[in-house]
């Protein structure tokens, strides 16, 4: 078993619609959470950092990490073409040499 | 110019070749690391050095080896290339300790024939 699980997608919304990606882990040990996007043909960028269980919103964009299920979220509203990307969830320990990506949703907003 | 420039872009080669990947960065970060992408599998952590005098394997280093040649500086190489290391690799820095946020060149296609 992965210690993340991501669906790979790909995702498919019009414009405008709420976004809802997913990631699902086994190690409680993980203590940060993040999501990263990943344009075509560039290298991933940081888009969201979490510590702690709980939301953290961004703009259009949310994080939302629930420890208890070893689940985190994230939900972009008001999609627009431009967030079109593959999107990979990411988690660490207290040191920032393991860092466990998820296998990327590719996320496609229709005009 | 990018923070992390990673050379070449795009590398065609056959099996049994010498390969290096280079990386370079300006962001002034002791961190590196070298992962490299396969679609359905996300990235995996090849190598990592926290230093010049430190390096340390990550989760797939058989068949890779690095050198940290200064801070700013980071090569992967590929002693004996195999069709199977054909991937997207990605170099990235990060600044230190409890923190996630890692800074990623634009990658290094290689394929292997």
């Amino acid at each position: 078993q992965k210690e993340v699980e991501q669906d790979p997608g790909p995702l498919s919304v019009p414009e405008g619609a709420i976004v809802s990606l997913n990631c699902t882990y086994s190690n409680s040990a993980f203590q940060y959470f993040m999501w990263y996007r990943q344009y075509s043909r560039k290298g991933p960028e940081l888009l969201m950092y979490t510590y702690s269980s709980g939301n953290k919103e961004d703009g259009r964009f949310t994080a939302q990490v629930d420890k208890s299920s070893k689940y985190i979220s994230l939900f972009i509203r008001d999609s627009q073409p431009s967030d079109s990307a593959t999107y990979l969830c990411a988690m660490g320990y207290s040191s920032a040499s393991k860092i466990i990506f998820g296998s990327g949703t590719r996320l496609s907003i229709r005009p | 110019d990018a923070d992390v420039t990673q050379t070449p872009r795009n590398r065609i080669t056959k099996t049994g070749k010498r390969i290096m990947l280079e990386c370079s960065q300006t962001k002034g970060h002791d961190r590196m690391y070298w992962y490299r992408q396969d679609p359905g599998l996300g990235l995996q952590l090849i190598y990592y050095s926290f230093d010049v005098k430190d390096i340390n394997k990550g989760e797939i280093s058989d068949g890779y080896s690095v050198s940290r040649q200064a801070q700013a500086k980071f090569s992967l190489s590929l002693e004996s290339a195999i069709p199977n290391q054909t991937a997207l690799y990605f170099c990235a820095t990060s600044v230190g300790a409890n923190t996630g946020e890692l800074f990623f060149g634009e990658g290094s296609r290689l394929t292997v024939l």
